[in-house]
């Protein structure tokens, strides 16, 4: 929803460079971060999460830093290959009983 | 595992009949939800349910209904449908609650004429 936002809303990269997308959000007690992972035609996969209590957490190819001052989170790819295009999801918890899902950002990584 | 099995995988329906989308899981988590995916508009959540007996509404209830009987099985109604509903509807299920990862099923594509 409105309450967590993504930018930019398509981003294209080349085969070997890194994306990186940003969130931010406005529940300033938000404690979980979880990013998705939607491929055409399939339900959303959760790919890494972080929580408040961490500024960073890295898993292969793929970090995600947290800025709580600033209340923005980014979602880092390196070394992209083609199988990581997709519509990749942000979403923070808001209101303490839902989770906010941004709008989506496609990634297309070209070969 | 199958995680989580939703039925059908699209329909077709006139407006102002009822439908009901199956949801199951077979990861005995105690919270499941229901959201609707459109364009531009990401994932809203319908309903939702933290534990077996217990549902509440999310930020798109108007329209839906759900049941929570048992701890694997959610499913969600529509009572008397409007073309308003056409979406992608999806289950996803969390161990405890919204501070955990969700697991979704693969989603039923609804369009209502």
């Amino acid at each position: 929803g409105e309450n967590v936002e993504q930018h930019p809303s398509t981003l294209s990269v080349q085969e070997g460079d890194s994306a990186v997308i940003k969130c931010t959000y406005s529940d300033s007690a938000s404690n979980y971060f979880p990013w998705y992972k939607q491929e055409l035609g399939k339900g959303p996969q959760l790919i890494i999460d972080i929580r408040s209590n961490v500024g960073e957490k890295k898993d292969q190819r793929i970090a995600v830093t947290l800025n709580k001052t600033a209340k923005h989170f980014s979602l880092h790819i390196t070394e992209t290959q083609p199988e990581d295009s997709a519509v990749y999801f942000c979403a923070a918890i808001y209101g303490n009983n839902r989770l906010a899902f941004g709008k989506g950002n496609q990634v297309v990584v070209i070969p | 595992t199958a995680g989580i099995t939703q039925a059908p995988t699209s329909q077709i329906l006139a407006a102002g009949r009822s439908m009901t989308l199956r949801c199951t899981q077979d990861m005995r988590h105690n919270a499941m939800y229901w959201y609707r995916q459109d364009l531009g508009l990401g994932l809203r959540l319908i309903h939702y349910s933290n534990t077996a007996g217990t549902t509440g509404k999310g930020e798109v209830p108007d329209g839906y209904s759900v049941s929570r009987a048992n701890t694997d099985d959610f499913p969600l109604t529509l009572a008397s449908a409007v073309p308003s509903q056409t979406s992608v509807y999806f289950c996803a299920s969390s161990e405890q609650g919204i501070n955990q990862p969700q697991h979704f099923g693969d989603g039923t594509r609804l369009s209502i004429l």
